[in-house]
Formats: structure tokens, sequence, C-alpha cells
């Protein structure tokens, strides 16, 4: 089925932890997104790339980065977590000259 | 930059009434307004969108207004069903920004039946 696979869908980490999530797109769409997504508020984005090889900052990219290797994965890592980072991850993609985004089913992440 | 402003936070219909949700932006260069709803514990969905050269689109009973002079566009749901509560959220953006979103609040949406 073609999609976004975000994993894991759920991860308790201990602060200070390194910790990368994973997002696989089959959709060959060339632009990706990184939002969070704090208890009943709305999506923040954290890092783009527009295309394989290029990344870009969003809103509120501190103790983030990414990676784009290639068209169909960009991980998102905390290098150091902090309780702050406590959220629901989503990871979007979009077509290619489309407006429309795909998103995944999200990675709820607590930190500890 | 981009400014979006949604209406209201929370709003509850009766199952079968109709439900309007409102929002503003601030660039009048913005061309793209996506509606994506969030169901519980999943990501968002594109459920409707318009572009700027359009006044009005529908889907089935969900339809989008836009009015470029006034710079607000609503989401009209009628006939409301169960499967319709959920966290509605509208966005704006530009072709010419790579189509990133400028994303409103959010309107929770509560279906009394």
């Amino acid at each position: 089925i073609a999609g976004i696979t975000q994993a894991p869908t759920s991860q308790i980490l201990a602060a200070g932890r390194r910790m990368t999530l994973r997002c696989t797109q089959d959709m060959r769409h060339n632009a990706m997104y990184w939002y969070r997504q704090d208890l009943g508020l709305g999506l923040r984005l954290i890092h783009y790339s527009n295309t394989a090889g290029t990344t870009g900052k969003g809103e509120v990219p501190d103790g983030y980065s990414v990676s784009r290797a290639n068209t169909d994965d960009f991980p998102l890592t905390l290098a150091s977590a902090v309780p702050s980072q406590t959220s629901v991850y989503f990871c979007a993609s979009r077509g290619n000259g489309e407006p429309g985004y795909t998103f995944g089913s999200g990675t709820r992440l607590t930190v500890v | 930059g981009e400014n979006v402003e949604q209406h209201p936070s929370t709003l509850s219909v009766q199952e079968g009434d109709s439900a309007v949700i409102k929002c503003t932006y601030s660039d009048s260069a913005s061309n793209y307004f996506p509606w994506y709803k969030q169901e519980l514990g999943k990501g968002p969905q594109l459920i409707i969108d318009i572009r700027s050269n359009v006044g009005e689109k529908k889907d089935q009973r969900i339809a989008v207004t836009l009015n470029k002079t006034a710079k607000h566009f609503s989401l009209h749901i009628t006939e409301t069903q169960p499967e319709d509560s959920a966290v509605y959220f509208c966005a704006a953006s530009r072709r010419d920004s790579n189509y990133q979103l400028i994303w409103g609040a959010g309107t929770k949406l509560i279906i009394k039946p």
C-alpha cells in the first residue's frame, strides 16, 4: 500500500539519549517534512526537504537534525533528548508539483 | 510572513446539523488553501482544498468557500454524522514557496448524538 511508514510507533526515551525517528515513503515524492504536535496543540514544522540532497529548517529546528540521502527516506535525529521534546512526531510528503500533503501515522515520543 | 487564524477552537453541533469553521489569512499572495481532518491517534488527512482562482468547491457533504478580498475561507459540513467528529485544520500556502503550509490552530468538532 502506497504511503508513509513511520517507526517506531511509540517510544519512551531517557533524557540525554540519542534517538532517530524513521520515515519512509514509496510514492516517489520529492518533498518531505517533519512536524511535532504537542498535546492539544497544532502542528509545528521542524525540518523539511524539497528534494533529495537538500534540507531546510522549519519553525522549531533546535535539538533536531535531518538528512535526505535518497528520495524515499527522511530520518529525524534527536542528538540528546530533553523532556521538552516529548511530543507526537509526524512525517509528511508532497508529490511533485502537487500541493497536497500525505501524513504518516506518527511516532509518540516520551522523554523522561 | 503569513499568519492563519482559525475559529472556533471547539464546535459542538447536533448530529444532522451543519458545521462551519472559518479561517483568515494575512498574505494576499497565498494561493492554495487546504483543509485537513485529524482523527484521534492518526495523522492529518487532506479532505478538501481550494485554489485562489476559485470561489467555492464542493465534495459531497463538505464544501469550502474562499473570499480573496476579505482574505478568509471557510469549511462547511452539512448533515453532520458521528464520524465527522475530529480536529480540523486549515492552512494557507503559496506555490512559489514550494507549498509550505502555514497552519491554523485547529478546531475540535464534536457531533452530539
